[in-house]
């Protein structure tokens, strides 16, 4: 089993709507979990990092953590075409640091 | 602030040939830097941690004699990818952290650099 699954996807939704993407990941003991956004041909960018169960907003991005099913999820609210981009999730070692990521999610807005 | 930079962007290069990529910290000092790749439609991989003043940790199945890294200062790691071929092609990217790299504080990920071994 991998470490950290995710549904490849391609994820469409229309402008406006709410893009739920999910990640599920197999260490009990992981502690940190992120979710980075990718661009065509470009190298990551952080768009949340959660720690603790429950949910972490940040503007139009809302983190879901549920470490009893070893579920993490991240909500887009009002989905914009230039949301269109591969989501990855990633979990984080509190030895070394150390992230590992899923394959990630494409999500595909239409106008 | 946080601004980490690769150099070169992107590289062409005949079959065992040796690259080098590297990795700077532009405004703040990295203890630790990362280096992942990434095949087209696949995730990152990571390769390598690379600690400060210290021989980097290599990740399963990568070949240490291979990919030579070497941090020797806080803001520069570099890569060096020896006799390259085509199936080295790819993505490699670089992440730097403020820390010796505890989780909880975040990696900066450099712009990348494609790699095309002929």
């Amino acid at each position: 089993q991998k470490e950290v699954e995710q549904n490849s996807g391609p994820l469409s939704v229309p402008e406006g709507a709410i893009a739920s993407l999910n990640c599920t990941y197999s260490d009990r003991g992981s502690q940190s979990f992120f979710w980075y956004r990718q661009y065509s041909g470009k190298s990551p960018e952080l768009i949340m990092s959660i720690y603790s169960n429950g949910d972490k907003e940040d503007g139009r991005f809302t983190a879901q953590l549920n470490k009893a099913s070893q579920y993490v999820s991240l909500l887009i609210r009002d989905s914009q075409p230039s949301d269109s981009a591969t989501y990855l999730c990633a979990l984080g070692y509190n030895q070394g640091g150390k992230l590992i990521f899923g394959q990630g999610t494409e999500l595909s807005v239409k106008p | 602030g946080a601004v980490v930079s690769q150099h070169p962007s992107w590289v062409i290069c005949k079959s065992g040939t040796s690259v080098k990529i590297e990795c700077r910290s532009l405004d703040f000092q990295a203890t630790t830097m990362f280096w992942y790749r990434q095949f087209p439609k696949q995730s990152l991989m990571l390769m390598a941690t690379s600690n400060e003043g210290s021989k980097a940790t290599y990740e399963q199945g990568v070949e240490k004699d291979k990919f030579l890294i070497n941090h020797a200062s806080l803001t520069l790691s570099t890569l060096t990818v020896t006799s390259a071929h085509p199936e080295d092609s790819s993505f490699y990217i670089c992440s730097a952290c403020r820390d010796r790299g505890t989780v909880l504080e975040t990696q900066y990920f450099g712009p990348g650099t494609r790699l095309l071994v002929l």
